[in-house]
């Protein structure tokens, strides 16, 4: 069946180091990702998304990776902050699917 | 400008009771979703709507009805309430959906939630 799992659930880093996040999926039809990152009492919030015609993204201080082959994504976030403090999720959509699948969520805090 | 807009924030109420959630976008977006989020923080989608007719409806319990009077407006009507209907509801809009489209094309932009507590 379809899955988007993360390998860790909580992330520690200290501020001003890089942070990398993962993300496994199962559904090798899976064309299109997105990570989103969820604060304490909001909505989650788009950071990047990613096409599977693509290995690589970048953005503002975040980067997202993606392999095919053995169906991993990863965000990479550069010199983390304490206001990237959150829970990021992954999400994964295929072609005739109209809705997003989301992982399970890893919580990233950032030590000052 | 808030782009998506739930009301109310908070909502407590008793096993039976009927309530609903309603949703507002402004971005002229014409996709709307409803997803639940649990204690665990796992979200998992509920209906999606594209130009007011339903495309998605994920196997959610008949007790859960949405409704679309316009584009702009997806409200989440439900009855005879459980307890294992405590979560927190997120609508959520996008330009378009599915995986086709440039750029922001299927971003999800989120409201900012409603905590629905049965007791």
């Amino acid at each position: 069946g379809e899955s988007v799992g993360l390998h860790l659930p909580t992330l520690s880093v200290q501020e001003g180091d890089n942070s990398i996040i993962n993300c496994a999926y199962s559904n090798s039809a899976s064309d299109y990702f997105i990570w989103y990152k969820q604060e304490s009492g909001k909505g989650p919030q788009f950071i990047i998304d990613i096409r599977s015609n693509m290995d690589k993204r970048q953005g503002q201080r975040v980067t997202v990776l993606l392999n095919k082959t053995v169906k991993h994504l990863s965000l990479q976030i550069a010199a983390t902050q304490p206001g990237d403090s959150a829970v990021y999720f992954c999400a994964e959509n295929h072609t005739g699917r109209r809705a997003l699948t989301f992982g399970s969520g890893t919580r990233l805090q950032v030590q000052p | 400008d808030t782009a998506v807009s739930q009301t109310p924030k908070y909502l407590v109420t008793q096993m039976g009771n009927d309530k609903s959630i309603k949703c507002e976008q402004n971005l002229g977006h014409d996709t709307m979703y409803w997803y639940k989020q649990d204690s665990k923080k796992f979200l998992k989608i509920m209906f999606s709507y594209n130009n007011k007719e339903l495309i998605i409806n994920e196997t959610v319990p008949n007790r859960f009805s949405p409704k679309s009077p316009d584009k702009a407006h997806l409200n989440l009507h439900i009855n005879s309430l459980e307890l294992g209907d405590s979560a927190v509801y997120f609508c959520a809009s996008s330009q378009g959906l599915g995986t086709s489209g440039g750029a922001g094309y299927n971003e999800q932009f989120f409201g900012p939630g409603t905590r629905l507590t049965v007791l």
